[in-house]
């Protein structure tokens, strides 16, 4: 079975600041993590995966997330927060192909920007 | 590239109706996923088709289906409409190999459904 708990449902920075969005996972199997950031009406863009390669992993807007095995943790950062970061971000833990072949979402950390 | 697109943008139905929603997959991806995200309830997994076959569902009751064509495209059937069912329904693709790693999901825009 593998779950994920987002830490914070509300984040707020100001702009220039750092981010931290927090998320643990649980999963019975080597796992897949992404996280995945979705504005207002719209669909979810990903903004970044790890597969089992580096534990230290960049995606797009300045995002990064580590891989922290001991500590079941995948926590996502941005050296500067712009106004464009506010969203809301969804960490998400996946089964391999090979098992149910479905995703797991944590429930969403929504991230405000003050000017 | 194309990226996943769905269809109807909105679709506005009274109770007991039923909801047909589309969603036309990345060129090259077998695997549709469908998930619901209802306010307050998070993204809850609903459907997985690849190479036309349904791989597995989520906590849903059978009124709600669908299927996968040989162009892989999909369609997602919501049956006997109730107030709750009204939500964002989001489809996602990924190409999916068996015996690999997890594939990547790519998202459309949604399929934003009241129920009336």
């Amino acid at each position: 079975a593998q779950s994920v708990t987002q830490l914070d449902s509300h984040v707020s920075v100001s702009e220039g600041t750092p981010v931290l969005l927090r998320c643990n996972y649980s999963s019975s199997y080597s796992p897949s993590l992404f996280w995945y950031v979705q504005h207002p009406n719209k669909g979810l863009q990903l903004l970044l995966k790890y597969t089992s390669a580096a534990t230290l992993v960049k995606g797009i807007n300045g995002f990064e997330a580590e891989f922290k095995k001991s500590e079941t943790s995948f926590h996502l950062t941005k050296p500067s927060a712009h106004m464009s970061d506010a969203a809301e971000y969804f960490c998400v833990v996946s089964e391999p192909a090979t098992g149910a072949g479905k995703s797991t979402f944590g429930d969403g950390t929504t991230l405000t920007v003050k000017p | 590239e194309a990226g996943v697109t769905q269809s109807p943008t909105h679709l506005i139905k009274t109770r007991g109706q039923q909801a047909t929603l589309r969603c036309s997959p990345i060129s090259g991806h077998t695997s549709v996923y469908w998930y619901q995200q209802a306010l307050g309830l998070g993204l809850q997994f609903l459907l997985w088709y690849d190479e036309g076959e349904e791989r597995n569902r989520g906590n849903f009751p059978p009124r709600f289906s669908g299927r996968q064509f040989p162009n892989y495209s999909s369609e997602l059937n919501v049956n006997a409409l109730e107030l709750e069912d009204s939500a964002l329904y989001l489809c996602a693709s990924s190409f999916h190999l068996r015996g690999a790693s997890t594939d990547t999901q790519y998202f459309g825009p949604g399929t934003r459904l009241t129920v009336l």
